[in-house]
């Protein structure tokens, strides 16, 4: 059973970069031809997507925030990491990686999710 | 690709039928996703592809639709099946999705 746990800072300060890692057990990120994804959801909002990697590195990212990511992948590792930068308080929230459900497509549901880390973004 | 859910919220009875419903902003033929959300856990994938069931799912869901209308069914609710219900697509490379359905029961 695939499994997803994500991990960093749980605060983060305005104006700094957001850092989070996803490793994944069960399962492996170089053979399996998954994009790997983070999403999150503000206090009291709905869900966003943020941006997809696959395990060659070639990325995906939401446009309204793509400027400030940056996603990699460490297969030796298994995991992959999200960096946000230039954080202010509109990033707050739970924070989500998953996986892909569709191999070979980054236009796909997810379907394994990790149980989500809250990072308040505050001085 | 913009997808607006409605009823914002509902409050139903053990047993009942609910139905909640997403519109996308152009058509998405059947490249629609529905989720569950429970505070504190993992959102769960429950429909893919506008109407087929994950595994695991009980049969009480279901979906239908395509093009830009989409409904997801719980033919009798039962106490677990309290939560927020999002659609989400997955047509554009940019993924994008509902304002969500939260459901409590009365």
């Amino acid at each position: 059973q695939l499994q997803l746990q994500e991990s960093g800072p749980r605060q983060v300060k305005p104006s700094e970069t957001l850092s989070l890692t996803c490793v994944v057990f069960g399962g492996s990120i170089s053979n399996s031809g998954h994009y790997w994804g983070w999403i999150r959801q503000a206090p009291g909002k709905g869900l966003e997507w943020i941006g997809n990697i696959f395990n060659i590195g070639s990325t995906y990212a939401n446009p309204s925030l793509e400027s400030r990511i940056s996603m990699s992948v460490d297969t030796s590792e298994n995991k992959f990491s999200l960096k946000l930068s230039s954080v202010t308080a509109a990033d707050t929230g739970v924070y989500y990686c998953a996986r892909g459900q569709v191999p070979y497509s980054n236009a796909s549901p997810w379907d394994y999710w990790g149980q989500g880390t809250l990072v308040t973004v505050s001085s | 690709i913009q997808l607006t859910q409605s009823p914002f919220s509902l409050s139903a009875s053990v047993g009942d039928r609910v139905t909640m419903s997403c519109r996308a902003s152009q058509s998405i033929r059947t490249s629609l996703n529905w989720y569950q959300l429970k505070p504190g856990k993992a959102p769960k994938l429950l429909i893919s592809a506008a109407s087929s069931l994950q595994g695991g799912v009980p049969s009480r869901f279901s979906g239908s639709g395509s093009g830009t209308d989409f409904t997801l069914t719980i033919s009798s609710l039962q106490l677990d099946d309290f939560g927020t219900y999002y659609c989400q697509q997955s047509y554009s490379d940019v993924l994008t999705f509902g304002g969500g359905t939260t459901v409590d029961i009365k």
